[in-house]
């Protein structure tokens, strides 16, 4: 069954201390890791896509690599602005139709 | 500015009364989805739709209707058989419905007593 698995649940950081959140998948064919950013109370907001293992991207403090099990994201220097849910999706083939599945998130919180 | 919208951000009704959730996009995007989210669970899809007048049922799509007449709209309808119809509600995009990011609305929230 496909299945995409985020650690730790919630994360809290003190503020320029910096950590990585984990996003595991076991799907049927990968055709693209997505990483998106909510605040509470609203819609997710995008940031990243890989597709494929050894891929990385940036974006300010935020950096994504995957391989081929799994996705880490790096907070480097964390503000307190940072603070939000991060959530990972995998969009996998499933009987012809592509279909994107979510992780449940982690929960990071950043401290001054 | 291209995006998305979703109205009401909050919503009220009583059980056993049908609701319309709106979803609208100027971003000239052909693939519209909804999903719901509920605590410590991933979003889960209800319906998609890759183009106009078309539409396909995701993994909790009973309970709930959606159309698709316009490129720009896709309208869903909470029903009375929904059993729990209490939950945040997400519409997306995407350009298309391959391996492309999907963006997001900011959501309503339906709460059903």
């Amino acid at each position: 069954e496909d299945q995409v698995t985020q650690s730790p649940e919630a994360l809290r950081l003190q503020e320029g201390e910096s950590s990585s959140l984990n996003c595991s998948y076991t799907v049927s064919g990968l055709r693209g890791l997505f990483w998106y950013r909510q605040d509470p109370g609203k819609g997710p907001e995008f940031l990243f896509t890989l597709y494929s293992a050894g891929e990385e991207k940036e974006k300010e403090r935020l950096k994504a690599t995957l391989t081929k099990k799994e996705s880490f994201l790096h907070i480097t220097a964390p503000k307190p602005e940072d603070s939000a849910t991060y959530l990972c999706a995998v969009r996998t083939s499933w009987f012809g139709t592509d279909k994107l599945i979510f992780g449940t998130g982690t929960r990071l919180q950043v401290f001054p | 500015d291209g995006g998305i919208t979703q109205s009401p951000k909050y919503l009220f009704r009583k059980e056993g009364q049908n609701v319309t959730l709106s979803c609208e996009q100027n971003l000239n995007h052909d693939a519209m989805y909804w999903y719901r989210q509920d605590p410590g669970q991933g979003l889960r899809l209800i319906y998609y739709s890759q183009i106009v007048n078309d539409f396909q049922k995701g993994d909790i799509a009973e309970g709930y209707s959606v159309s698709r007449e316009k490129k720009e709209s896709f309208p869903l309808t909470v029903t009375s058989a929904q059993k729990n119809p209490t939950a945040f509600y997400l519409c997306a995009s995407s350009i298309g419905s391959g391996s492309y990011e999907q963006y997001f609305g900011p959501g309503t929230r339906l709460t059903v007593t």
